[in-house]
């Protein structure tokens, strides 16, 4: 397996301007995360799904920020409009549950570097 | 909200020193994670521990589980450069919860 997949790996931006970012989870796994990672605030957990419906999304920062997972490999998390203060890196993990509760580790994408301008 | 500390939060050995990192977890522990960053990559999952006591190796990395205490360790022995990186704590916020708190990393330098 390819692992974690994460598009596109860079993206510079305007501020005002809509960003994607796109996950592709490991096949068969039924956990999906959005992370994000500054220097300031380190790793956050933004959201999460289970079999493609979102869990807990207490860790969106504000209405700007949007995710959706429309099928068991893929998702995305829009910005619409972009800050600067939205510029980070964007991790992407899936993980396998078993049974009820989830043990297993979660495997992270490579991340995406995003600079709003 | 859980909140994981990390001490120290940079380290640099020469090598073949052995080192210890620390996670200290402000509430109950339900399991622990140890990864590993390297700049501009993702997080390697390194080990986790569930039970108090629990103590996991591998290769010349161990990890042990204080769940009276909240902590964590992890010990490296005969560092080599390799191991250069930032080690990250990561812990779920409940027992049944899928939402995952992290600390904020150890950064470590092995010097040659």
């Amino acid at each position: 397996d390819a692992g974690v997949i994460q598009s596109p790996r860079h993206e510079v931006t305007e501020m005002g301007q809509e960003v994607t970012l796109r996950c592709k989870p490991i096949s068969g796994h039924d956990y999906l995360f959005w992370y994000r990672q500054t220097m300031m605030r380190g790793l956050e957990l933004l959201i999460y799904f289970n079999n493609n419906v979102p869990i807990d999304d207490s860790g969106m920062p504000e209405d700007r920020f949007s995710a959706k997972m429309p099928n068991a490999s893929f998702s995305t998390l829009k910005i619409q409009p972009s800050e600067p203060r939205d510029s980070a890196v964007y991790f992407c993990a899936s993980s396998l549950s078993s049974g009820r509760i989830s043990y297993n580790e979660q495997f992270f994408g490579p991340g995406t570097r995003l600079t709003v301008l | 909200s859980q909140e994981l500390e990390q001490s120290p939060q940079s380290l640099i050995v020469q090598e073949g020193k052995n080192l210890t990192i620390n996670c200290t977890s402000s509430k109950t522990l339900y399991g622990l994670y140890w990864y590993k960053q390297k700049y501009g990559e993702g997080l390697i999952f390194l080990m986790m521990l569930q039970k108090g006591g629990e103590e996991k190796s591998h290769e010349k990395i161990t990890a042990k589980l204080d769940e009276k205490k909240q902590q964590s360790s992890l010990h490296i022995t005969a560092s080599q450069p390799s191991h250069a990186g930032i080690y990250l704590c990561g812990a779920r916020g409940g027992n049944y919860g899928q939402n995952f708190v992290f600390g904020p990393g150890t950064r470590l330098s092995v010097l040659p």
